[in-house]
């Protein structure tokens, strides 16, 4: 998916264990996305990085954090996982300029299955 | 909460069909509309974005309509494939920031 690698694409877990998943990019863009996927509510931000050190919290990001140390690498971590964050996890990454230069196109991951028992 | 929706969570169309998948918005100081399409199994793809001062934008086999005054979009797929199976989501784009509707599931008859 156009050098964006999400590990691991599927982990099942125990309820308060962490879990952290993995995004990587080989396209040195500066925007990278965690969104979650649930039926009935398609994709919601959990949070998103607009350059390394530098996240901010999207609309779900309670329970969630993250970490940019690299331009490739975006970690989401579950510091206690629960039930309720059983989900598919999509990263995305773009390489956003400005309303003026386009639409922010996002290019999406493969995703990662997270099941907590 | 979210504020963009689609009308319809499926829709089924004979192959060879039109296809037309609508979308209701909220936010107007959205800048961008952008349709995307996930395949079973995999990520949300890429189709078409229309921007916020346009009423119409076409692609390959793909028509976006913008109606600003209902705060609706649509998506119109021509000649509908067998590949075209796939749930569609509209989302709205505000500056860096996507939000998007729950999607719409379309499963093409053959």
């Amino acid at each position: 998916d156009a050098g964006i690698t999400q590990s691991p694409r599927h982990k099942v877990t125990e309820t308060g264990t962490p879990v952290t998943l993995r995004c990587h990019q080989t396209e040195n863009h500066r925007y990278m996305y965690w969104y979650r996927q649930d039926p009935g509510h398609g994709l919601r931000l959990i949070h998103y990085s607009y350059g390394v050190k530098d996240t901010d919290k999207g609309e779900v990001s309670d329970g969630y954090s993250v970490s940019r140390s690299k331009t490739e690498d975006f970690l989401l971590t579950l510091e206690s996982a629960t039930s309720s964050q059983t989900s598919v996890y999509f990263c995305a990454i773009s390489d956003y300029r400005g309303p003026s230069s386009g639409a922010n196109v996002l290019t999406f991951g493969a995703g990662s299955r997270l099941t907590v028992l | 909460g979210e504020s963009v929706g689609l009308h319809l969570p499926t829709l089924s169309v004979q192959e060879g069909d039109n296809s037309i998948i609508n979308c209701a918005y909220s936010n107007s100081a959205s800048d961008y509309f952008i349709w995307y399409k996930q395949e079973s199994g995999k990520g949300p793809q890429f189709i078409i974005d229309i921007r916020s001062n346009m009423d119409k934008r076409q692609g390959q086999r793909v028509t976006v309509l913008l109606n600003k005054t209902v705060k609706h979009l649509s998506l119109q797929i021509a000649a509908t494939q067998p590949g075209d199976s796939a749930v569609y989501f509209c989302a709205e784009n505000d500056d860096y920031k996507l939000s998007f509707g729950a999607g719409t599931t379309v499963t093409v008859r053959a």
